[in-house]
């Protein structure tokens, strides 16, 4: 399968916990970008990486999330000190410059009790 | 400004029959507009786009309409089957010259196609 593949699918944490995704795009995008969906709504933008660079950060990610593309490939997501209000589903997608197509994985949900 | 709307927030079609759906834009520096469709549980599926160089893209079944005067798109989809039940989302995205492909989405519309 050469599709964006993100892990865990599910994660369910307690209020305060630190948790991490992950995301691999399709090998050969270098762009990759973190979007958060809750439910009945559209996904929104968090923050986009073209290769290891992270190029723009939405207002919607607080101080208690981070995002890293090391090497250009993976990225991660990580949430300190969870709060309710931070279930939903994240997802990532990845796309070539300049077609504009993005292709999303299939997300990860996060629920914090 | 940066806001895409969707109407209707949801939908009820007959097999065979035709699916409507339609978003509006203010923003006139967007220039790529792509439809989603979302099964539960899913992540979206990139569908069908188009560029405001062309004012209409055909693929299969599904229709992209554009209005770039009214700045208005939508999504026709034809002889719609059960299984195109799912949620649709339209979005928009600057690019080119502001150097950022970020989407903005609208709040979907949910396709129910009965039998």
């Amino acid at each position: 399968d050469t599709g964006v593949s993100q892990d865990p699918r599910h994660k369910i944490t307690k209020r305060g916990q630190n948790v991490t995704f992950r995301c691999d795009p399709i090998s050969e995008h270098n762009r990759l970008y973190w979007y958060r969906q809750t439910l009945g709504q559209g996904p929104e933008f968090l923050t986009y990486f073209q290769n290891e660079a992270q190029l723009e950060k939405s207002r919607l990610l607080s101080d208690r999330f981070s995002a890293e593309r090391p090497k250009g490939s993976f990225s991660t997501l990580e949430i300190q000190r969870t709060e309710q209000g931070d279930s939903a589903m994240y997802l990532c997608a990845s796309s070539s410059p300049g077609t504009g197509e993005q292709f999303f994985g299939p997300g990860t949900r996060l629920t914090v009790l | 400004q940066q806001q895409v709307k969707q109407s209707p927030q949801s939908l009820i079609v007959q097999k065979g029959g035709i699916s409507i759906i339609n978003c509006a834009y203010e923003n006139t520096a967007f220039d790529y507009f792509p439809w989603y469709q979302q099964f539960p549980g899913k992540g979206p599926a990139l569908l069908i786009a188009i560029r405001p160089d062309v004012s209409e893209k055909k693929e299969g079944r599904f229709t992209i309409s554009f209005n770039k005067s009214a700045k208005q798109f939508s999504l026709h989809i034809m002889d719609s089957q059960p299984g195109d039940s799912a949620t649709y989302f339209c979005a928009a995205s600057l690019g080119g010259s502001y150097n950022t492909d970020k989407l903005i989405f609208g709040t979907g519309t949910r396709l129910q196609v009965f039998p």
